[in-house]
């Protein structure tokens, strides 16, 4: 089964760029690596989701290096609103069968 | 539309009583799921169901029973609650498994005395 890690914790400041790294050994070649954000009290949202290289949608970036064994999420220009839990996941099995969410990375963004 | 929909939102239990989750979506969605979430952890997935008719387990199914009852609504039983199934319950959906873009619910809180 996959295995994710992720940095328990990032403070950042409003206006800047925040990377926020998933590491996910033992990653299947199909699989694909989803993200999410969760706020206190809610499920969680999706945010973004990549199988490899580059992939950009109106709120974040995903980076995938050519070896598939992590995946960046890059928020550009961070907000209060932000301030969230970011979970990565990663799906293995070619029906989805296991699912396995990182144990996630709380975001602080200060004014 | 009102996505993936949970009842109830809080419960409190005593140990050894049963009660069901109910989970509905309206987003025609083949593929629903049951995660739970423990205080400052990560979600882990308790069982899922590809399609209507199939269920299958995940990584904590021990102590849970699923019913997928028709495409919208899947339900989650504790037949004999414990205090260790205290934990935050989200219902979550999506249409093709194989990309796994999951739409949660807003979670069930249970506490389990």
């Amino acid at each position: 089964l996959a295995k994710t890690t992720q940095p328990i914790s990032m403070d950042s400041y409003e206006g800047q760029e925040v990377n926020i790294t998933c590491s996910h050994n033992n990653i299947a070649t199909n699989d694909y690596i989803t993200w999410y954000q969760q706020f206190p009290s809610q499920g969680p949202r999706f945010i973004i989701q990549g199988y490899k290289t580059k992939v950009t949608n109106e709120v974040a970036s995903l980076f995938i290096p050519a070896d598939r064994k992590s995946s960046t999420l890059s928020l550009p220009r961070v907000s209060l609103s932000d301030t969230a839990v970011y979970y990565c996941l990663v799906v293995v099995g070619n029906y989805g069968q296991n699912f396995v969410f990182g144990p996630g990375t709380r975001l602080s963004v200060l004014p | 539309n009102a996505g993936v929909t949970q009842t109830p939102k809080f419960q409190v239990l005593k140990t050894g009583q049963s009660m069901t989750l109910q989970c509905a979506q309206d987003m025609n969605h083949n593929s629903m799921y049951w995660y739970r979430q423990d205080p400052g952890m990560g979600l882990r997935l308790i069982y899922y169901s590809a399609s209507e008719g199939t269920t299958d387990k995940g990584e904590v199914p021990n102590g849970y029973n699923v019913s997928r009852l028709n495409k919208r609504e899947f339900s989650l039983r504790l037949e004999s609650a414990a205090p260790s199934q205290t934990s935050v319950y989200f219902c979550a959906s999506s249409s093709d498994r194989t990309q796994e873009t999951q739409y949660f619910g807003p979670g069930t809180r249970l506490l389990v005395l």
